[in-house]
Formats: structure tokens, C-alpha cells, sequence
């Protein structure tokens, strides 16, 4: 089955750093959507994208959908406390439902 | 506030024992996911189901069994589990639930509830 590769598995980093991951694939993708996880919460949709060579800022955050739809990255500028998390990459593509990457785990140290 | 709201938020249940979890969006979706989320496993989607009817079981054993009475409300049905079946159940909903997906299409979007920790002793 399709799956997606996401990098890093693990990050820790300093307060005001700037983050960069990202998810890639073998397969194209229709739709990239990124999601974060606080430690005994559900993901909470962060960032939506439905059109290759999209860029979509939330805040801190932008992601952007690959040209080529096999990829996706997921930049956090400034990052704060509260940052840290898991990240998930996850894409849509023809037949199959939501494939879900395996997670950026963040730590910011103050 | 999520728009999706899971409930129990924990619960720990014997091997023997029948359990439900609930779930119930509020965003006027059509269609209702289970997931589970293991330690150092991706996102697993269990069901799907669009407007009341079941278009996704991903090979689950038969002692989780999925209830949806109308598009708001999703139950999940346990019985005779085994520990490793603990895990984080998550409920999920979407505008709809296409198969063939179109670039732009952004209906299947899916919005999570915050889970509920099942732990099976």
C-alpha cells in the first residue's frame, strides 16, 4: 500500500529556532493535510492542502504542497513552548483513504 | 472546543467485558471514522462510514463491532478484546466520503474528536 516517509521521527530544538519537516512519498497525492498532537489529545488540523505548488500559512506555520505531489513540508518559524507536540503528515490520492506519516515528535527547549 | 466529541475519554475493561465508545460531531458532516493509534504506529483507519452506510472496514477482527444509528453519532462495540487492543480509539468526521478523490475536493478533510484511551487488562 502507499505509505509516506516523514522526517525528522524526532527534533529538539531551542526556542525561537525555526522547524522544517516533511513527508514524501513514492505515490502523488491530491491533497496534503498536516496535523498536530498534544500528549492525550486527538490531531487538531493545523494546515490543508488541495493544489500542487500551494503554500499556506496558519500563523507561525506554512506548509506547502509539492509540484511534483509526492511531497510536502511543514515549516514553524519562532518556535515557542507550546510547539511541542507530534506532527502528521497525511495525503489523499486517488482510491485509497487518508495515509497517515508516523509522526515528528518536537521539543523546544526554553 | 473540538467539533467532535468522544466519550468515554478512558476506560479500562476486563477481557471478558462488553463496552461501547461513543462519538458525536457537530459539524453537520456526512461522514464518521474510527481510527487507533498504537505507540510507534502510524494512524490505523478501522471504518468508514457515509451518510449511515459502511464503505470501509480495514480487516478488524470481529470483536470490535461499528454502530451508526444517523451522521452524527458513531459507536464502536467491544467485546472479548485482548491486551493488545489497548490503545487510543480515535473518531473522526468529514464533509463526505468519496472514493475517487479530485484534486481541490475538499470535502474529505477529517476532523478529530480527542480520543479515548482504552486499556484492556
Amino acid at each position: 500500500g502507499q505509505q509516506l516517509n516523514q522526517s525528522p521521527q524526532s527534533m529538539f530544538i531551542q526556542e525561537g529556532e525555526d522547524v522544517s519537516m516533511n513527508c514524501t512519498s513514492s505515490s502523488i497525492f491530491n491533497t496534503w493535510l498536516w496535523y498536530k498532537q498534544e500528549p492525550g489529545e486527538g490531531p487538531v488540523l493545523l494546515i490543508a492542502l488541495y493544489k500542487a505548488g500551494e503554500l499556506t500559512s496558519n500563523g507561525r506555520l506554512t506548509a506547502q504542497f509539492g509540484i511534483t505531489r509526492k511531497d510536502s513540508f511543514l515549516n514553524i518559524s519562532a518556535s515557542i513552548p507550546s510547539d511541542v507536540g507530534i506532527y502528521f503528515c497525511a495525503g489523499l490520492s486517488g482510491n485509497t483513504p487518508l495515509v497517515f506519516g508516523k509522526g515528528t515528535r518536537l521539543s523546544v527547549i526554553a | 472546543e473540538t467539533g467532535v466529541t468522544q466519550t468515554p475519554r478512558h476506560l479500562v475493561m476486563g477481557m471478558t467485558n462488553k463496552k461501547s465508545l461513543k462519538c458525536e460531531q457537530h459539524l453537520g458532516h456526512n461522514a464518521m471514522y474510527w481510527y487507533k493509534q498504537s505507540a510507534k504506529k502510524p494512524l490505523e483507519l478501522m471504518f468508514v462510514y457515509n451518510f449511515k452506510e459502511q464503505t470501509e472496514n480495514n480487516s478488524v477482527p470481529s470483536r470490535f463491532s461499528p454502530e451508526c444509528p444517523n451522521s452524527s453519532h458513531l459507536f464502536l462495540h467491544l467485546h472479548t478484546l485482548q491486551p493488545e487492543d489497548s490503545a487510543l480509539y480515535l473518531c473522526a468526521s468529514s464533509q463526505e466520503y468519496k472514493k475517487t478523490f479530485n484534486r481541490g475536493f475538499s470535502g474529505n478533510t477529517i476532523y478529530f474528536g480527542e480520543g479515548s484511551w482504552l486499556t484492556v487488562v
